[in-house]
């Protein structure tokens, strides 16, 4: 399968823990985005990488959320101290964009981690 | 800034009958995409159609189709012959350019009745 992967599918946790998610892209896609969705809404955006570089952070994002893409790979996203309002799906997508042309961008995602802060 | 709006927070609609599900949006650039995906329950979203802003036929795909009404700011997403595998939630994206990031409306929750 070579589509957006994503570990773990489910986590729980207590209040106060920190949690890491993994996303491995698409290979050969150069920008990776990453969503949290809440229930009864539509992916609200966080963050995304161009190769390894990220480019942009939502003020959603807080100082306790950090997330890398070491080598243009696969990324991490992990939240700190973990509060009941982090409690949400956390999408990964990514995408191929060649900046010589064409403005296209299909995004591909992946299933997605629920994350449960008890 | 750019918006989307679904209005529908759910509808229904009869196997084999045509449902129609409405998205608004709020942009003052010109040239842009627009997206429709679907999210079945517990499952990835995958991209139903793509319209782009500047081609005045509306795109189709099999059974979906959507009414892009660009003075109008609507790109509605119609579904014929529905089937029960379409029972999902539908979201409407738009990318910012440069960003590509999107932003999505609240979605629609399709119900399929057999």
């Amino acid at each position: 399968d070579t589509g957006v992967s994503q570990n773990p599918r489910h986590k729980i946790t207590k209040r106060g823990q920190n949690v890491t998610f993994r996303c491995d892209p698409i290979s050969e896609h150069n920008r990776l985005y990453w969503y949290r969705q809440t229930l009864g809404q539509g992916p609200e955006f966080l963050t995304y990488f161009q190769n390894e570089a990220q480019l942009e952070k939502s003020r959603l994002l807080s100082d306790r959320f950090s997330a890398e893409r070491p080598k243009g790979s696969f990324s991490t996203l992990e939240i700190q101290r973990t509060e009941q309002g982090d409690s949400a799906m956390y999408l990964c997508a990514s995408s191929l964009v060649r900046l010589a042309g064409g403005y296209y961008n299909e995004q591909f995602f992946g299933p997605g981690t629920r994350l449960t802060v008890l | 800034a750019q918006t989307v709006t679904q209005s529908q927070p759910e509808m229904s609609v009869q196997e084999a009958e045509t449902v129609t599900l409405s998205c608004t949006y709020d942009t003052s650039e010109s040239d842009y995409y627009l997206f429709w995906y679907k999210q079945p329950p517990s499952r990835q979203m995958i991209l139903v159609i793509r319209q782009e802003a500047y081609k005045q036929q509306n795109a189709t795909e099999n059974r979906f189709s959507v009414n892009f009404q660009k003075a109008a700011k609507s790109f509605s997403l119609k579904i014929s012959d529905s089937q029960l595998g379409d029972a999902a939630m539908y979201f409407c994206a738009y990318p910012f350019s440069g960003t590509y990031k999107y932003i999505f409306g609240t979605g629609t929750r399709l119900k399929v009745l057999a």
